[in-house]
């Protein structure tokens, strides 16, 4: 059964600072990996998506690594803003297309 | 992107009655939707698959007689809570996904609140 941590739990950077956040599951066998932001009260939104064949993602500021051998994945946030405040969740997707998420990582970018 | 539509975003009922909750393709053909449920800062758990014109299958721990999930349509699924009670507050949300294509497309969510 696929299980998908995140770590840390929760973070706090002054602003402007480059940050990472980690992902790891335990079943290689996945699909793709994706990154969601969600705001408090809020939907997901799609920040990156990686397919297994590939290695990493790239979206502006943002940057998501995949290792499926080590069963990990990157998410890092160059010149962090009070916008990237929020939570931020990892899932791997199956071959029955079930996304297993994490429980994320919250982020508060102090001004 | 494709787009999910999930209606209504938000809702309150009273205890024991029962609420419908859409989720539409408005672009594309879904062949398979997800719902997922979201508790208070927690993460998403995965409900139920709802595939077009066959039976939900449910996630372990999830009852199908008070979920009710009907797919009858290639851009609509409906997750129904029946008899709801204040445990049932939470965030629902939808998923939908088109043959050859992994990406996940959500919906915007449905926080309910029983009273």
């Amino acid at each position: 059964k696929q299980e998908v941590t995140q770590i840390p739990a929760a973070l706090s950077v002054p602003e402007g600072e480059n940050l990472v956040l980690n992902c790891s599951f335990t079943d290689s066998a996945i699909y793709n990996l994706q990154w969601f932001r969600q705001d408090p009260g809020k939907g997901l939104t799609s920040l990156l998506l990686i397919q297994s064949s590939q290695r990493e993602q790239t979206s502006g500021r943002l940057n998501a690594s995949l290792d499926k051998s080590s069963g990990r994945s990157t998410l890092y946030i160059a010149a962090s803003q009070p916008g990237d405040s929020a939570t931020y969740l990892c899932a791997a997707m199956d071959s029955s297309y079930k996304l297993i998420f994490g429980s994320g990582t919250r982020l508060l970018v102090r001004p | 992107g494709a787009v999910v539509s999930q209606h209504p975003s938000w809702v309150i009922c009273k205890s024991g009655t029962s609420v419908k909750i859409e989720c539409r393709s408005l672009d594309f053909q879904a062949t398979t939707m997800f719902w997922y449920r979201q508790f208070p800062k927690q993460s998403l758990m995965l409900m139920a698959t709802s595939n077009e014109g066959s039976k939900a299958t449910y996630e372990q721990g999830v009852e199908k007689d008070k979920f009710l999930i009907n797919h009858a349509s290639l851009t609509l699924s409906t997750l129904t809570v029946t008899s709801a009670h204040p445990e049932d507050s939470s965030f629902y949300i939808c998923s939908a996904h088109y043959i050859g294509y992994t990406e996940a497309f959500f919906g915007q969510g449905t926080r309910l609140t029983v009273v």
